[in-house]
């Protein structure tokens, strides 16, 4: 079993619409999660990261955390073309070294159409 | 600026060569890490190391190795052992601690062998 799962995708969206992206992890003892957006070619860039039950909003991104159901959305809303990009979820590993390394999912591949 | 320096871009390795990628980060960061990445798929761990002097490996150490001589310094060497070493390398640094606070990337260097 993956230790961070997302859907690849492609996940077709229109402009202006909200894009939903999702991420399910296995280690319960997770305590940090990020979401990187990587450009076709390009490094990943940090866009978001949540520690607590909830919501956490910046601009038109919100990350969304629900660690009962191990679960962690990010949403985009008023998508735009240049949103275009994989999506990369990333989770704190604290196995027995409890280095708090992360654990990244294979991403979601975000396509917005004009 | 900050940031953190891989080079070079664009590597070339003849069969049976050894080569190193460099990474080099003025953030201060403690934890240095080693991502590879190859087409439609995640980032897997080669190595990382927390402390000068010392470093694991990760998920696909096999013919790499490393050295962390300096605290802003993390060199990867890809060996003759590596039997398919083309892909994407990529570099990161974080600060390591109870709560990580996600990773810097370098812009990554394209290894290909010919």
């Amino acid at each position: 079993q993956k230790e961070v799962e997302q859907n690849s995708g492609p996940l077709s969206v229109p402009e202006g619409a909200i894009a939903s992206l999702n991420c399910t992890y296995s280690d319960r003892g997770s305590q940090s999660f990020f979401w990187y957006r990587q450009y076709s070619g390009k490094s990943p860039e940090l866009i978001m990261f949540i520690y607590s039950n909830g919501d956490k909003e910046d601009g038109r991104f919100t990350a969304q955390l629900n660690k009962a159901s191990q679960y962690v959305s990010l949403l985009i809303r008023d998508s735009q073309p240049s949103d275009s990009a994989t999506y990369l979820c990333a989770v704190t590993s604290h196995g027995s070294s409890n280095t708090g390394k992360l654990i990244f999912g294979q991403g979601t591949t975000l396509q917005v159409k004009p | 600026d900050g940031g953190i320096t891989q080079s070079p871009k664009y590597l070339f390795r003849k069969e049976g060569q050894n080569v190193t990628l460099s990474c080099e980060q003025n953030l201060n960061h403690d934890a240095m890490y080693w991502y590879r990445q190859d087409p439609g798929q995640g980032l897997r761990l080669i190595y990382y190391s927390q402390i000068v002097n010392d470093f694991q490996k990760g998920d696909i150490a096999e013919g790499y190795s490393v050295s962390r001589e300096k605290k802003e310094s993390f060199p990867l060497t890809v060996t003759s052992a590596q039997k398919n070493p083309t892909a994407f390398y990529l570099c990161a640094s974080s600060f390591s601690g109870v709560e990580p606070y996600g990773y810097t990337f370098g812009s990554g260097t394209r290894l290909t062998v010919v």
